[in-house]
């Protein structure tokens, strides 16, 4: 069974500051999706980023950028310049891309991000 | 367009009733799936839905959890005899298809007392 591990429950940035997101997970498959998503107190769930493991190169979106480690099975999330808006809870998660299956999203634990002004 | 929609927002009932937790999925997506949101916790996989029949129901935890989508849009889940642990947030998302990106709903905070 894939699961996926964020060993960090809450961070803290300074607004403008850099922040890193960490997270690990373990599948025997090949191919599959990671994904950071943010949850803001709404609960409404927003993706972030997304990194197909066939891509070597890491995904990037303005501000957000990932560290994408296939050997390691590291998935890290990075914000640049971090905004009082950035503030949320952030996932991180898995999806096989083998059709057949349900392809349903696997979740960590979640990071708590405070932005600090 | 319109996003995903989830009825009610929150849902507040007595240990052993019986309740109905509503999904609206963006229109067209035939892939619809549900999870559920412990207290400081990532969402955890229940079910999907392919079309009108649920194609995986593994992540259901008892008997007492069904959901249905008798029209391959809406998807209604049921629970019987709610528990304390029931307690959480239901979040629904769908997808064009199962290979597509999911969207998600707001979510229903179910609370059993």
């Amino acid at each position: 069974a894939q699961t996926v591990t964020q060993s960090q429950p809450e961070m803290s940035v300074q607004e403008a500051e850099t922040v890193t997101l960490s997270c690990t997970y373990d599948t025997s498959e090949s191919d599959y999706y990671l994904f950071w998503y943010k949850q803001p107190p709404s609960r409404q769930m927003i993706l972030v980023i997304r990194q197909e493991a066939y891509k070597q190169q890491n995904a990037t979106e303005n501000r957000f950028s990932v560290n994408f480690q296939k050997a390691a099975k590291s998935f890290s999330l990075k914000i640049s310049d971090s905004q009082l808006g950035d503030a949320a809870m952030y996932f991180c998660a898995y999806r096989v891309i083998s059709s057949g299956s349900a392809r349903q999203l696997t979740f960590g634990s979640g990071t708590q991000l405070t932005v600090l002004p | 367009g319109a996003g995903v929609s989830q009825t009610p927002s929150n849902k507040v009932t007595e240990k052993g009733k019986y309740v109905e937790l509503r999904c609206d999925p963006i229109s067209g997506h035939t892939a619809l799936y549900w999870y559920r949101q412990s207290l400081g916790q990532g969402p955890e996989f229940l079910i999907y839905f392919q079309g009108t029949g649920a194609a995986d129901d593994s992540g259901l935890p008892n008997d007492r959890f069904f959901a249905v989508r008798p029209e391959g849009s809406v998807s209604t889940l049921k629970i019987q005899r709610t528990e304390r642990g029931d307690s959480a947030v239901y979040l629904c998302a769908s997808s064009l298809t199962a290979a597509h990106e999911q969207y998600f709903g707001p979510g229903t905070r179910l609370t059993v007392t």
